[in-house]
């Protein structure tokens, strides 16, 4: 009954390589985000979807793109992967309600590892 | 600047001791507040918010807006409980504000 999930748990791709992260989920929620999580270190907002429309955060590198072709699946890009880019990936949903969204469903990450 | 601060990285207490894991925000309009768990190879979960003022597995958290502070809770600690706990603070209509973590471990 896996509600978000994502492929693959444990990625490795090469310094400069680009690679993609996939998260699906079986929630039908329109809101989806992508967060990057380092060692020891707070997950971190890159962008999320609402319905289809982007929003990336500020200090979001170029680097990292995504795209959201349907309600279910959303993709994460890494362009140009660097060694500071090796991290957990967490991909998240939310029901948007009034008052705005209370709760994010997690999937269990992909953890990139660039060599 | 919004930001979320969990000043233990690691808190360990013994099997029936209370619990006092803390957070304290900063954050210039009126905040809401969650904890969410991550067990041991579990994903990461919610536990509980602030606005809902409920107890989930024991645990409580109190909004203190004038310490600015969330900290949870729990009278007696038990063994299930040992988890990575996040505070975070939704900033924005979609964004939220995670603290680093604070590991919980008990001891039998």
């Amino acid at each position: 009954d896996a509600m978000v999930i994502q492929n693959p748990r444990y990625q490795v791709t090469q310094f400069g390589k680009p690679v993609t992260l996939s998260c699906s989920q079986t929630l039908n929620h329109n809101v989806m985000y992508w967060y990057q999580q380092k060692s020891s270190q707070a997950p971190k907002l890159l962008f999320h979807y609402y319905d289809k429309d982007f929003n990336n955060e500020a200090d979001t590198p170029d680097n990292f793109q995504s795209r959201r072709p349907n309600t279910s699946f959303c993709f994460l890009d890494i362009r140009s992967p660097g060694l500071g880019d090796a991290a957990m990936y967490l991909c998240a949903t939310s029901r948007d309600s009034e008052g705005g969204p209370y709760e994010q469903y997690f999937g269990p990450g992909t953890r990139l590892t660039v060599t | 600047a919004q930001r979320v601060t969990q000043p233990e990285k690691l808190l360990s207490v013994f099997k029936g001791a209370p619990v006092e894991l803390k957070c304290n925000y900063s954050y210039s309009g009126s905040p809401e507040l969650f904890w969410y768990v991550q067990y041991s190879r579990q994903r990461l979960q919610l536990l509980l918010r602030h606005i809902s003022r409920e107890s989930i597995k024991g645990f409580t958290a109190d909004l203190n807006k004038g310490e600015t502070s969330f900290h949870l809770k729990k009278p007696f600690a038990q063994e299930e409980d040992s988890a990575m706990y996040y505070c975070a603070l939704k900033s924005g209509t979609y964004k939220y504000i995670f603290g680093t973590g604070t590991r919980l471990k008990v001891l039998a």
